[in-house]
């Protein structure tokens, strides 16, 4: 199967601060999703980027398919954007998500 | 516009039983994933169902079994449950034919929190 490594494991942001997340992926993939999980279990969808890069608000992405990596981009980071963030990839319809990047935004 | 709905929310089973969980797919979606996700961990890819068929399968064994109705609702069954089957199981709806920007984009449900005894 298809490993995908995200990084940092662990970030902890004085609210305001701006933040990327990695996402690499070992095996070329036809979609990439990067997902949202609050604390009570639900995945939000931020965007689906298989490649290009897409904004919508405070958060943008960018992946280079040729390269197998993904960036997440969180500008002026508030205590909402806590939780843990989720890259995910597919490839002949199997899905791989990552271990995720938990994320605490302190006030 | 329902977004993807599981039930139950919550369920308590012991080792040796066997459970049934439900979801109903995003009006428009014709395919369902199933996942796991344990504590602390992401997501783990248990199946996919389109045309009432698992078009693909991840790495769980036999006890785990689903099935995909003409309506497009999903259920997936666990059989001789084990300790280690306790997570929160998570649907996925995606392909919105009629979407034509990121037709395949998943979108999940709220999850069913299995522990099992």
């Amino acid at each position: 199967g298809i490993q995908v490594e995200q990084s940092p494991p662990d970030l902890i942001l004085q609210e305001g601060a701006n933040s990327t997340l990695r996402c690499n992926f070992s095996d070329s993939v036809n979609n990439l999703q990067w997902f949202h999980q609050n604390p009570w279990g639900q995945l939000i969808n931020l965007f689906y980027i298989p490649s290009g890069t897409k904004q919508n608000g405070r958060l943008s992405a960018t992946t280079v398919a040729t390269e197998r990596y993904s960036l997440l981009y969180i500008s002026s980071s508030q205590t909402t954007d806590s939780g843990v963030y989720f890259c995910a990839v597919e490839r002949s319809n199997q899905f791989y998500f990552g271990t995720g990047t938990s994320l605490t935004v302190i006030p | 516009d329902a977004g993807v709905t599981q039930s139950p929310t919550h369920l308590i089973k012991t080792r040796g039983q066997q459970v049934t969980l439900r979801c109903s797919p995003k009006s428009g979606h014709d395919t369902v994933s199933w996942y796991q996700q344990a504590l602390g961990q992401g997501p783990q890819f248990i199946f996919q169902y389109y045309e009432e068929e698992e078009r693909q399968r991840g790495n769980f064994p036999d006890r785990f079994s689903g099935h995909q109705f003409p309506n497009y609702s999903s259920e997936l069954n666990v059989n001789a449950l084990l300790l280690g089957d306790s997570a929160l199981y998570l649907c996925a709806s995606s392909r919105d034919p009629l979407a034509r920007d990121s037709p395949d984009t998943q979108y999940f449900g709220p999850g069913t929190r299995l522990t099992v005894l």
